[in-house]
């Protein structure tokens, strides 16, 4: 199981673009970089996932470096409601469960 | 809404008692993954069902257990409870066994307090 590192909190205003970074320098060949968002007492909300390079959907951006070691959540134009806990995952996909955890993930502020 | 349901939304129990917290999976999701969220431990992965049968575990208690009816839907029992126990407990489900990694869909949520 890939161990992930991610800031534990970042802050950013309205309108701006905001990028979470997550580390993850053991990273299996098979492994797989997922994203999920949490909201207060809500679950989880799956985001992003992706394998190399870029991936965009109408939410959020992924950045995957060429070497995999990291990986750059990007949110276009923030809005206090993007204020959340972002997570990161890294594991394969049709592999076990073991050591599954989602951490306490990096708290994002918006301020207006 | 993710189309998971869990009941009830909230619980208020004391020490040393058992409770069962219930989870309707999403139509036609086969697997079913129990979570704890506490404060200090952030969102722990306890147990996931996949069609009836154990597929993964976690960190899961030997006080609590699970399982999966055949209609899907699933039950954590949770037993002998410690103050510590006290924590969100969501359950999340997605369409195949491979839903780890995957997408999963997450209910809201139920809140435990032990006094």
């Amino acid at each position: 199981l890939a161990k992930t590192t991610q800031p534990i909190s970042m802050d950013s205003y309205e309108g701006q673009e905001v990028n979470i970074t997550c580390s993850h320098n053991n990273i299996a060949t098979n492994d797989y970089i997922t994203w999920y968002q949490q909201f207060p007492s809500q679950g989880p909300r799956f985001i992003i996932q992706g394998y190399k390079t870029k991936v965009t959907n109408e939410v959020a951006s992924l950045f995957i470096p060429a070497d995999r070691k990291s990986s750059t959540l990007s949110l276009p134009r923030v809005s206090l409601s993007d204020t959340a806990v972002y997570y990161c995952l890294v594991g394969e996909r049709g592999g076990g469960a073991d050591g599954l955890t989602f951490g306490k993930g990096t708290h994002l502020i918006i301020q207006p | 809404d993710s189309g998971v349901t869990q009941t009830p939304k909230h619980l208020i129990t004391a020490t040393g008692q058992r409770v069962t917290l219930r989870c309707s999976p999403r139509s036609g999701d086969l697997s079913v993954y129990w979570y704890q969220q506490s404060l200090d431990q952030g969102l722990q992965f306890l147990i996931q069902y996949y069609n009836g049968e154990e597929r993964a575990k976690g960190n899961i208690l030997e006080r609590f257990s699970a399982q999966q009816f055949p209609d899907l839907h699933s039950e954590l029992n949770l037993s002998s409870l410690e103050l510590g126990d006290s924590a969100l407990y969501f359950c999340a489900s997605s369409p195949t066994s491979e839903g780890v990694y995957n997408e999963q869909f997450f209910g809201p949520g139920t809140r435990l307090t032990v006094l």
